[in-house]
């Protein structure tokens, strides 16, 4: 069975500074892996997709790394902005079983930029 | 793009009633799947559907939970008798195809509090 653990579950850092978020997962025979974000009452928006055969994605200011054969990816924030607070999530696709491909989530590390 | 929209986004009930969440995914999106959130953890995936056909439910609690998605497009989550520890998040998300390195993208969510 998968499992998603994320490290630290909370942060806080000042403003300006670059940062990193660990995401580890018990099974390497993944699909892809996903980071999320999630602002307080609202949804998960996306931020970046990493197929199993790719070692990492940029969008702007953040870089998503996987290591699958050490079950672990990290997400690097730049120039940490007060507007990246919130929690980020990161979520595994497994193999194919069964017809079905689940979608494990880590628990989160709630992330606050301090002005 | 319109995005994966959800109603109601805030209900409170007495634990014994029921209730009812629906869900209206990304045009063109065969995959619907509903997960729980309970606070200060990440999303579990409560019931999967392809088109309008079920491809996981594994975690879903047969016995109060019950979904469905009619003509492949739209769905509704039922919880009857809720309990206090169905009070969660219940997100709706949508992607292109079930096996696939597609993005998941999530609606805002039914926020649920069973007093």
């Amino acid at each position: 069975k998968q499992e998603v653990t994320q490290i630290p579950a909370a942060l806080s850092v000042p403003e300006g500074e670059n940062l990193v978020l660990n995401c580890s997962f018990t099974d390497s025979a993944i699909y892809n892996l996903q980071w999320f974000r999630q602002d307080p009452g609202k949804g998960l928006t996306s931020l970046l997709l990493i197929q199993s055969s790719q070692r990492e994605q940029t969008s702007g200011r953040l870089n998503a790394s996987l290591d699958k054969s050490s079950g672990r990816s990290t997400l690097y924030i730049a120039a940490s902005q007060p507007g990246d607070s919130a929690t980020y999530l990161c979520a595994v696709k497994g193999e194919i079983v069964g017809g079905a491909q689940k979608l494990v989530f880590g628990q989160g590390t709630r992330l606050t930029i301090n002005p | 793009e319109a995005g994966v929209a959800q109603s109601p986004r805030y209900k409170i009930i007495e634990k014994r009633q029921s209730v009812a969440f629906w869900c209206n995914p990304i045009s063109g999106h065969a995959t619907l799947y509903w997960y729980q959130q309970i606070l200060g953890q990440g999303p579990k995936l409560l019931i999967q559907f392809q088109n309008n056909g079920v491809v996981d439910d594994s975690q879903l609690p047969k016995d109060r939970f019950s979904a469905e998605r009619l003509k492949g497009v739209d769905s509704t989550l039922k919880i009857q008798p809720a309990k206090l520890e169905d009070s969660a998040v219940y997100l709706c998300a949508s992607s292109l195809k079930v096996h696939s390195g597609n993005t998941i993208y999530f609606g805002e969510g039914s926020w649920l509090t069973v007093v």
